[in-house]
């Protein structure tokens, strides 16, 4: 019984590169939400998104960034022309659906040099 | 926007003594109160949680307590082990009709248990 699988746990990009960040949700869930986590601090809401539909992004930078989830397939949460600020910890929850727990994904470790 | 606030941040207990978290959140609307612990370099693990319709909650050596009136709400964890040592978070979120993602989360309290 597989929980939230992130990919790749580790990943470091130059200045100006582009990252993916992969998040496959625990079986029979169907919605995923994305947390950015910076050092010493607590995680803050990015985006959530349902099957093909980004359902609330009120939490993701308005330029660079960007979160699909497609019928088929993982979510991808992408940022553009990576910056040092961008270093952070980003985690992926899924639910099985409004009024459920939330359980996170290992983590995907951004480090930009 | 909602905002929570955890204290302490750091808690040093000996093993087998009680250990308590408490948050305080600023949007009365908020009715999920879950929370979080986490291990170094791991995601966070949903260990415990409580609605708005209930005072107290246990499972275990853990429990959590919600006061409404105060906007407050704690972790308890009793007869701690070196295992419990971790970064705990609490976090509250709103909804209607029963929907609660974003998550608010604290900053997180980083608990060390003491053989």
């Amino acid at each position: 019984n597989a929980g939230v699988m992130q990919n790749p746990r580790h990943l470091v990009r130059r200045r100006g590169q582009e990252a993916r960040l992969r998040c496959s949700p625990m079986k029979g869930h169907s919605h995923v939400y994305w947390y950015r986590q910076l050092p010493e601090e607590g995680l803050k809401f990015m985006v959530y998104l349902q099957k093909e539909n980004i359902i609330d992004e009120s939490g993701m930078p308005k330029e660079r960034f960007s979160a699909e989830f497609p019928k088929e397939g993982p979510s991808i949460l992408r940022i553009q022309q990576v910056v040092r600020g961008d270093s952070a910890a980003y985690f992926c929850a899924s639910s099985g659906g409004l009024g459920n727990e939330q359980y996170f994904g290992p983590g995907t470790r951004l480090t930009v040099t | 926007g909602e905002n929570v606030e955890q204290h302490p941040s750091t808690l040093s207990v000996q093993e087998g003594d009680s250990a308590v978290i408490k948050c305080t959140y600023s949007d009365s609307a908020s009715n999920y109160f879950p929370w979080y612990k986490q291990e170094l370099g791991k995601g966070p693990q949903l260990i415990i949680d409580i609605r708005s319709n209930v005072g107290e909650k246990k499972d275990q050596r853990i429990a959590v307590t919600l006061n409404k009136t105060a906007k407050h709400f704690s972790l308890h964890i009793t007869e701690t082990q070196p295992e419990d040592s971790a970064v705990y978070f609490c976090a509250a979120s709103k909804g209607s009709g029963g929907s609660n993602y974003k998550l608010t989360f604290g900053k997180g309290t980083l608990l060390t248990v003491n053989p």
